[in-house]
């Protein structure tokens, strides 16, 4: 059964970093895209990063590009999102979600439980 | 960006209902169209894909079309559970996969 939860979530003042998890099980992890999404409190979803199977190619939104960064460590199962400069607009539950291939197809078959992240001082 | 617009925003159904929720994208994008369920404090769930596709394990109620810039998710006869929050997501080449807004769905 596939798996993925998330963790790393906190309350973090403005300008500050933190680092999310996504541990996976259930599959070949190895096989598949992964990708974050967010979702601001009350609103709606917001596509954040996504990484290939391999993690060699890393794809960001405009509104976190230069501030979070995405990785993987495939001998591990899990996805990581080390965010950092971090505003209060970035206050969401993250989620990580499957990809349905190895490649981006932005098809996201299995999501994690999501974890908070709240921007506050 | 492709811009999504999703209507209604908000919906009251009976069980029983047909429903249908459309979602327009500011350009063509094929069928790279993608349909999620989203319960309150639940992660989404995928129903359809590739605008027409069921997810394996989805009902056959709920079902997906158009193509271009105009796409419906339909469901032939709601159910109890079926109430929640829908959202479309285009995947065309072109990043980032956006969403719409989102519809909610609620009892009458």
């Amino acid at each position: 059964e596939v798996e993925l939860v998330e963790s790393g979530g906190d309350l973090v003042q403005p300008g500050g970093s933190l680092r999310l998890s996504c541990a996976a099980s259930g599959f070949t992890f190895s096989s598949y895209a992964l990708t974050w999404v967010r979702q601001a409190p009350g609103k709606g979803l917001e596509w954040v990063s996504a990484t290939s199977g391999s993690g060699g190619s890393t794809f960001y939104a405009d509104s976190v590009k230069g501030r979070f960064t995405i990785s993987r460590d495939n001998s591990k199962n899990t996805l990581y999102l080390q965010m950092n400069s971090l505003r209060a607009e970035d206050t969401a539950v993250y989620y990580c979600a499957k990809d349905r291939a190895w490649a981006l197809t932005g098809i996201y078959d299995y999501w994690g439980q999501g974890t908070l992240v709240t921007v506050s001082s | 960006d492709i811009q999504m617009t999703q209507s209604p925003s908000s919906l009251s159904a009976s069980v029983g209902d047909r429903v249908t929720i459309t979602c327009r994208t500011s350009q063509s994008i094929g069928s790279y169209l993608n349909w999620y369920q989203q319960k309150p404090g639940k992660a989404p769930k995928l129903l359809i894909y590739a605008a027409s596709s069921l997810q394996s394990g989805v009902p056959s109620r709920f079902s997906g079309g158009g193509s271009g810039t105009d796409f419906t998710l339909t469901i032939s006869s709601l159910q109890s559970e079926d109430f929640a929050t829908y959202y479309c997501q285009q995947s065309y080449s072109t990043l980032p996969y956006t969403f719409g807004q989102g519809t909610k769905l609620e009892i009458k």
